[in-house]
């Protein structure tokens, strides 16, 4: 089992509309959640942390993070085409090791 | 410095030749990660550093592959008898100060293709 799984897509959304990415663990220690977007030729950035069990919202961006169930996701409202990236799920295990997902490619239609 | 500086930003080489490539991390990060990413895949994690000592190597594809970080700060990974499947963009990242947030961030990647 990979210690952190994403459906690879790819995610396509009409202008406009609520894009939603979903991401788990496997490591139950793991004490904190990123959201990383990757446009194509680029280095990943980082766009949304989460800590607690529960919503953060920042501009378009959702984060939930839901521990007992592993599973992190990320919503994004009213998408644009700007927002056609390759979305990375982040979990950061508790001695500080890092791991990505696949990364999810989502590709928001005009 | 201020950000994290991987060298040489793309690498031409060889089938059979060796490589370097190196990653300059964030000042003061304790923990370094080596990914590796061929064209249109996902992140393929290599090695993870906290400090000079590598607790986890399980991502190294072969033998032909190492690392090694000196002084806590710079990271080499060494590719030996490089083979044309090892073309791909290699990315470092660096992570955690301590009393600073915990994010990785990343370099601009080593684009290496094998001829």
């Amino acid at each position: 089992q990979k210690e952190v799984e994403q459906n690879s897509g790819p995610l396509s959304v009409p202008e406009g509309a609520i894009a939603s990415l979903n991401c788990t663990y496997s490591d139950r220690v793991s004490q904190s959640f990123f959201w990383y977007r990757q446009y194509s030729g680029k280095s990943p950035e980082l766009i949304m942390s989460i800590y607690s069990n529960g919503d953060k919202e920042d501009g378009r961006f959702t984060a939930q993070l839901n521990k007992a169930s592993q599973y992190v996701s990320l919503l994004i409202r009213d998408s644009q085409p700007s927002d056609s990236a390759t979305y990375l799920c982040a979990v950061n295990r508790d001695n500080n090791d890092m791991r990505f997902g696949a990364g999810t490619r989502l590709t928001v239609k005009p | 410095g201020a950000g994290v500086s991987q060298s040489p930003s793309n690498k031409v080489t060889e089938k059979g030749k060796d490589v370097e490539l190196r990653c300059d991390p964030i000042s003061g990060h304790t923990a370094l990660y080596w990914y590796r990413q061929s064209l249109g895949q996902g992140l393929e994690f290599l090695i993870y550093f906290q400090g000079n000592s590598a607790p986890d190597k399980s991502g190294l594809p072969s033998d032909r592959f190492s690392a090694e970080r000196t002084g806590g700060s710079v990271s080499t990974l060494t590719i030996q008898r490089t083979q044309q499947e090892d073309s791909a963009v290699y990315l470092c990242a660096s992570s955690f100060k301590v009393g600073g947030p915990t994010e990785a961030f990343f370099g601009q990647g080593t684009r290496l293709t094998v001829v």
